[in-house]
């Protein structure tokens, strides 16, 4: 069964940095891509990133654009996902997603989804 | 960025009653490229329908799809005491950027 696993999160400093992670297990890995999806207390669903499955591609959401980074480290199984310059409004659940398709453009619907990791940008 | 509008906010029902739930995009979804996803309290989303129609794996036949275009629709024939929960649909047709719905909460009346 495929299992995603995120870790990293926490309380931090608006200004202050943190890097998520996403272990990967139970499926090739370097085959899919992989998205991000954040989800404020009590709110909807909001799309990050999308990295490609090799890496090369990358893509992120106006509001996130030039301080988060999406990488990938395809012999670990892990997915990151480093934020810098944080702000009040990026608190939430930070999701780990994957694509159904291999080697796909990644712009699909979710299958699997991690269980979620708390980011708290507080003072 | 195509924006989609959920309704009802909320739609209370008893459990055995057909559930019609309401997703509207602000331009026309290529390709039909529509998901459907449920999410009960303190879980990650779960994967209902993709394509607009298709069921994903596992899940029962009693969710359906359908639409096209601007209008698309999550249908459950008989409501199950575990399918209470927020819905949630999100298009993939146009992007950058993924984008989702505000939610439409079923709750049991």
């Amino acid at each position: 069964q495929v299992q995603l696993v995120e870790s990293g999160g926490g309380v931090v400093q608006p200004g202050r940095s943190l890097r998520l992670s996403c272990a990967a297990s139970e499926f090739t890995f370097s085959s899919y891509g992989m998205h991000w999806v954040r989800q404020a207390p009590g709110k909807g669903l909001n799309w990050v990133a999308l990295i490609s499955y090799d890496g090369k591609n990358k893509y992120y959401a106006d509001s996130v654009k030039g301080r988060f980074t999406i990488s990938r480290d395809n012999s670990k199984n892990t997915l990151y996902l480093q934020m810098n310059s944080l702000r009040p409004e990026d608190t939430g659940v930070y999701y780990c997603v994957r694509v159904p398709a291999v080697f796909s453009s990644g712009w699909h619907s979710l299958d699997y989804w991690g269980q979620g990791t708390l980011v708290t940008v507080s003072s | 960025e195509i924006v989609l509008t959920q309704s009802p906010g909320t739609l209370s029902l008893s459990p055995g009653e057909r559930a019609t739930l309401s997703c509207r995009a602000s331009q026309s979804v290529p390709g039909s490229f529509l998901a459907w996803y449920q999410q009960k309290p303190g879980q990650a989303p779960r994967l209902l329908i993709y394509g607009a129609s298709s069921r994903a794996t596992g899940i029962p036949d009693r969710f359906r799809g359908s639409g096209s275009g601007t209008d698309f629709t999550l249908t459950i024939s008989r409501l199950e005491p575990e399918d209470f929960a927020v819905y949630y649909c999100q298009q993939y047709g146009s992007t950058p950027p993924l984008t989702f719905g505000g939610g439409t909460k079923v709750e049991s009346k």
